[in-house]
């Protein structure tokens, strides 16, 4: 059974671009939410999505937006990308008690 | 509001000792539930274990243990025979269970823990 699943690993993009980020939670997880990380913090949490709707929202600006698809997995979009925006983007997929993470993908804004 | 402390961004142990971990929380919910996460130098946030509010017994896993004392808000990780491969940021997290468990986490800063041969 895989885990939950980041694409991709490793992205660098120029300040001013879009972005999309994709995640693929663990089997029989239907809850996805993402989270930021920059360098020497703890994950920071952008939004969580469930059945397809988006259903709470950390602090960040409307330039992360987000979307899940019908099997459960989601996508992350940012624009107008800042260099502040340089960061660890975490997926998780949640299920009653449990929270698993992906791999992450490290987003680098030049 | 909820908010989650570890006070000790660093941590060093000899291989094969034990080592404790201290996070201690805020919250007004009366049911919630607190993480443990590692991370290595990759990136990934690899759960540890998990302990409900309103569970009785600590909880273990392996190695690991949690030592909740629920009157103190505190939640700290216990490693026991301390490994190489567990040198790693630890996180302490907690999700409020209010809404059936899909809150999101709330995280701590993180202790850096080095494991000495």
């Amino acid at each position: 059974d895989a885990g939950v699943t980041q694409s991709p690993t490793h992205l660098i993009k120029t300040r001013g671009q879009q972005v999309t980020l994709r995640c693929s939670p663990k089997s029989g997880h239907d809850t996805v939410s993402w989270y930021q990380q920059a360098l020497g913090q703890g994950p920071q949490f952008i939004f969580q999505y469930y059945e397809e709707e988006e259903r709470q929202r950390g602090n960040f600006p409307d330039r992360f937006s987000g979307h899940q698809f019908p099997n459960y997995s989601s996508e992350l979009n940012v624009n107008a990308l800042l260099l502040g925006d340089s960061a660890l983007y975490l997926c998780a997929s949640s299920w009653d008690t449990e929270a698993f993470f992906g791999q992450g993908t490290r987003l680098t804004v030049v | 509001a909820q908010k989650i402390t570890q006070t000790q961004p660093g941590m060093f142990v000899q291989e094969k000792e034990a080592v404790t971990l201290d996070c201690t929380y805020d919250t007004s919910d009366q049911s919630y539930g607190l993480f443990w996460y590692k991370q290595p130098s990759s990136g990934e946030m690899i759960f540890l274990i998990y302990q409900g509010s309103y569970d009785e017994q600590n909880a273990t896993e392996g190695r690991y243990s949690l030592n909740f004392q629920k009157a103190r808000k505190s939640a700290n990780l216990v490693i026991s025979a301390s490994q190489l491969g567990d040198s790693a940021m630890y996180f302490c997290a907690m999700r409020g269970e209010f809404s059936g468990g899909y809150n999101k986490l709330i995280f701590g800063a993180g202790t850096r823990l080095a494991v000495h041969p």
